[in-house]
């Protein structure tokens, strides 16, 4: 399967604890993104990676939240000190430059905080 | 502020009628429109998209227009068929710079009934 893959898919933990999730893109796509949808609510955009570089962060992207994407290829984003209202859904997309508002998306990791 | 509304939280259609989902925004910067959709435990899929330029474009079945000036882009579906069941988000583009994301509404829930 060559498409967006995210991991783990659940994740439970404790408020205070912190996480990390795992995008892999699709192997050519060279941009990657991280969104975030609680219920009843759209995918929220929270940043970008072109390659290597991290080129837009939204207001939503707290200082506890950091993502990387080292060698532009997989991103890992993470999560310190966890509140409850972190808890939803982490969504990865990916996507060429020249056609990127067709992003393909993985299935998402949901987190819930406790 | 939501940028792009979807006023309709569900909508049920007949098999074999015409499924009509409806999205307003109010940025005028937005310059390209996309329509997503979304089963349950799965991430959202490009189902077709218009740019600013058009307002129509037609793949098979699904069918978006677009109505600047009224700000306002329609998806119809015809036939419905009961694999059409899922959550419909509109997305949109903004040409201003700024993030690169997409600005999602918060989805229909379309439901096709046999």
């Amino acid at each position: 399967d060559t498409g967006v893959s995210q991991n783990p898919r659940h994740k439970i933990t404790k408020r205070g604890q912190n996480v990390t999730f795992r995008c892999d893109p699709i192997s050519e796509h060279n941009r990657l993104y991280w969104y975030r949808q609680t219920l009843g609510q759209g995918p929220e955009f929270l940043t970008y990676f072109q390659n290597e570089a991290q080129l837009e962060k939204s207001r939503l992207l707290s200082d506890r939240f950091s993502a990387e994407r080292p060698k532009g290829s997989f991103s890992t984003l993470e999560i310190q000190r966890t509140e409850q209202g972190d808890s939803a859904m982490y969504l990865c997309a990916s996507s060429l430059i020249g056609v990127r508002e067709k992003l393909f998306f993985g299935s998402g990791t949901q987190l819930s905080v406790l | 502020d939501q940028q792009v509304k979807q006023n309709s939280p569900s909508l049920s259609v007949q098999e074999g009628r015409i499924s009509i989902l409806n999205c307003d925004y109010t940025n005028s910067m937005f310059d390209y429109f996309l329509w997503y959709k979304k089963y349950p435990a799965e991430g959202p899929t490009f189902l077709i998209s218009i740019s600013s330029i058009k307002d129509k474009n037609e793949d098979g079945r699904f069918t978006v227009f677009l109505n600047k000036s009224a700000k306002h882009l329609s998806l119809h579906i015809v036939p419905s068929q009961p694999g059409d069941s899922a959550v419909y988000f509109c997305a949109a583009r903004s040409a201003g710079g700024g993030a690169d994301g997409l600005t999602f509404g918060k989805g229909t829930h379309l439901i096709i009934q046999p």
